[in-house]
């Protein structure tokens, strides 16, 4: 199976820099997504990356390393309505078609 | 665009009880799937369709059924309610498959079994 490795919980005073890694061992990698999970809501879409990188996307940025199996999301300037969790999720292609897994999640409490 | 409606937002089932859950989407995407979310846990697949009347197991499929007769509407049937069922459940879609392209989650189903 796949293997993916998040921190369970996570830190931050407001204003701050946070990164949040995530390691994974998959064989047939096809990119990694970033998740964020308000509590009690529905996951909704970050980022995504194919390429090894750094992607900014306004206040977060998502870096790829293919050879060393790591991603991280980058929070800067953090508000307090970034508390929420953080799921990677790893494509794949296995036993003839593509998959999805996701990571158990990061839980951030960003504090004042 | 309403995106991704599940219902119902809440439920309590009783062991050896049958539901089901209903997605539907409005965004014309041909790739739906069924997750459930336990405390601690990732995301786990329980079924997927590439499009009207195709569906396909997840990872946990066992103790429930799909059906895909419209592009619109994906529900899960849950036989037997048990225990073990107790969970969030989220319904999503996405315009390609979910390994390269984004997922649009429903806001969820808490179901309780006892």
């Amino acid at each position: 199976g796949q293997n993916i490795d998040q921190p369970t919980e996570m830190t931050a005073t407001e204003g701050a820099i946070v990164q949040i890694n995530c390691t994974y061992q998959t064989s047939g990698f096809n990119g990694l997504f970033w998740y964020q999970q308000h509590a009690g809501e529905a996951p909704t879409f970050l980022s995504y990356n194919v390429l090894d990188g750094l992607e900014e996307k306004g206040r977060f940025s998502s870096f790829l390393s293919r050879s060393k199996g790591y991603s991280y999301l980058l929070l800067k300037e953090l508000q307090m309505k970034d508390s929420a969790s953080y799921l990677c999720a790893v494509s794949y292609s296995g036993a003839g078609s593509y998959q999805l897994t996701f990571g158990k999640g990061t839980k951030l409490s960003v504090i004042p | 665009n309403a995106g991704v409606t599940q219902t119902p937002k809440f439920r309590i089932l009783k062991i050896g009880q049958s539901m089901t859950l209903q997605c539907t989407q409005d965004m014309n995407h041909n790739y739906m799937y069924w997750y459930r979310q336990d405390p601690g846990m990732g995301l786990k697949l329980i079924y997927y369709s590439v499009g009207a009347g195709i569906t396909d197991k997840g990872e946990v499929p066992n103790g429930y059924n799909v059906s895909r007769s419209t592009t619109e509407d994906f529900p899960l049937r849950l036989e037997l309610a048990a225990p073990s069922q107790t969970s969030v459940y989220f319904c999503a879609s996405s315009y390609s498959g979910a390994w390269d392209s984004p997922l649009h989650f429903g806001n969820g189903t808490r179901l309780t079994v006892t």
